[in-house]
This record gives C-alpha cells, sequence and structure tokens, in this order.
C-alpha cells in the first residue's frame, strides 16, 4: 500500500492563478479531509468528506473548493490563489476498523507559496 | 475559548531521561479521543498515541504514554528514555463525538521537543 500520496510537493503560485493539490488513498478508507499548517501553528481543517459524493466546510474553507467523485480521490481546487495560502497542506483518511479512534494517516504534505 | 492548549512552545530534555508535554482541551461533548502526533523536521504528521474518553486505562504505546486526567481536561504525553530521533514538534489532537462524520481533528499549537545529548 502507497497509504495517502500527495502531488504535487511543492508549488510556486502567482495571485489570482488557479490550481488543483491532488490527494490520493489506496486504503478503501471513506473519511478523507484536508488540512492547512501556517508557521507556528497546528493543522486547521479545510474540507473533510465522509464518502463518495459527500463534502462538507471545516474551519477554514473560504477560497477552496473539493469534490469527492470516487473513493479514492480528494482534490483540493484553490480557486483564486491569494498570498493569505501560503501554507502547507496535507490530506488524511481513516477508516474505523471496529473500535472508535478514528486514526487519521496523513500524506507527505504540499508545501504551497503565493507570491 | 481553545480547544485544545499547548502551552510549552519549546522543551529540552536530556537523552536518556523522561519527559512530558501538557495538552489540556475543552469539549461538552461526552464523546471525545485525544490524540498526539509528532511532527520532524522532514514534516510528515506521525501517529503516536490515541486516548478515547470513555478508556478506563490511560493508553500507552512503546515508550509513549498519556497521563489522561479526565476532571482536569488534560492529556499530557509522556515520552520515557527520550532518544535523540524524538527531537520534534508535538501536536495534541481532539476528535469530538463519535458519528462517521465526526473525525475532525482540532490540534493545538504544539511543542517543539529538543532532546541534547
Amino acid at each position: 500500500n502507497a497509504g495517502v500520496t500527495q502531488t504535487p510537493k511543492f508549488q510556486v503560485l502567482k495571485t489570482g492563478q488557479s490550481m488543483t493539490l491532488q490527494c490520493a488513498q489506496d486504503m478503501n478508507h471513506e473519511y478523507m479531509s484536508w488540512y492547512r499548517q501556517d508557521p507556528g501553528m497546528g493543522l486547521r481543517l479545510i474540507h473533510y468528506s465522509v464518502g463518495a459524493g459527500i463534502t462538507d466546510q471545516g474551519e477554514v474553507p473560504n477560497g477552496y473548493n473539493v469534490s469527492r467523485s470516487t473513493t479514492e480521490d480528494f482534490p483540493l481546487r484553490l480557486l483564486s490563489a491569494a498570498p493569505s495560502q501560503t501554507s502547507v497542506y496535507f490530506c488524511a483518511s481513516s477508516y474505523s476498523p471496529g473500535g472508535n479512534s478514528y486514526e487519521q494517516y496523513f500524506g507527505p504534505g504540499t508545501r504551497l507559496t503565493v507570491t | 475559548a481553545q480547544k485544545i492548549t499547548q502551552t510549552q512552545p519549546g522543551m529540552f530534555v536530556q537523552e536518556k531521561e523522561a519527559v512530558t508535554l501538557d495538552c489540556t482541551y475543552d469539549t461538552s461533548d461526552p464523546s471525545y479521543g485525544l490524540f498526539w502526533y509528532k511532527q520532524p523536521s522532514s514534516g510528515e504528521m506521525i501517529f503516536l498515541i490515541y486516548q478515547g474518553s470513555y478508556d478506563q486505562q490511560n493508553a500507552t504505546e512503546g515508550r509513549y504514554s498519556l497521563n489522561f486526567q479526565k476532571a482536569r481536561k488534560s492529556a499530557n504525553l509522556v515520552i520515557s528514555a527520550s532518544q535523540l530521533g524524538d527531537s520534534a514538534m508535538y501536536f495534541c489532537a481532539m476528535r469530538e463525538g463519535v458519528s462517521g462524520s465526526a473525525r475532525q481533528l482540532t490540534f493545538g499549537s504544539g511543542t517543539q521537543l529538543t532532546v541534547l545529548p
């Protein structure tokens, strides 16, 4: 299993450009989510999905769109990049193996800089 | 109010000694879970340990243990016999509720641990 994969690892955008951060998992997890991590802060939830076709907003959703057409993929779209979106983006997935820990498996992150 | 508070921005510990990283939380949901993650300088998030609100015993995973004091709403991470490889940022996080959608994690601001040789 590759686990949770994210592409690209690094990206530089100009203000106003759009792009999609890719996230895929091969563990058949129904729950996937996107977080952003700003310097000196913990991760904050952007959007999440409890299954294919179902998405919802997290704490900081403005400026981002998501969709979930398959169990495996959960792309994050930046509609019009702004310098405030400079951050490290983490994708995560989880399942419940019979317990209720809902441990989240994180991808390696995408470091995005908006100039 | 902050849901997860980590009051130690930075901590130092001598190699082979034990260290406690503090975490307090705030929730009115009786069902919740507390997690600790390690983030080394390479940036990935590594799951360390989990404690459920109804768990009777403190969680342990190898050199990691979670000192869970429910009445005080604290969930401190104890690392025994520190190693140089333990130098990293450590995050406390909480999940509230037990339904399928209640898997969002709220993170604290982290504690940077440095292990000294």
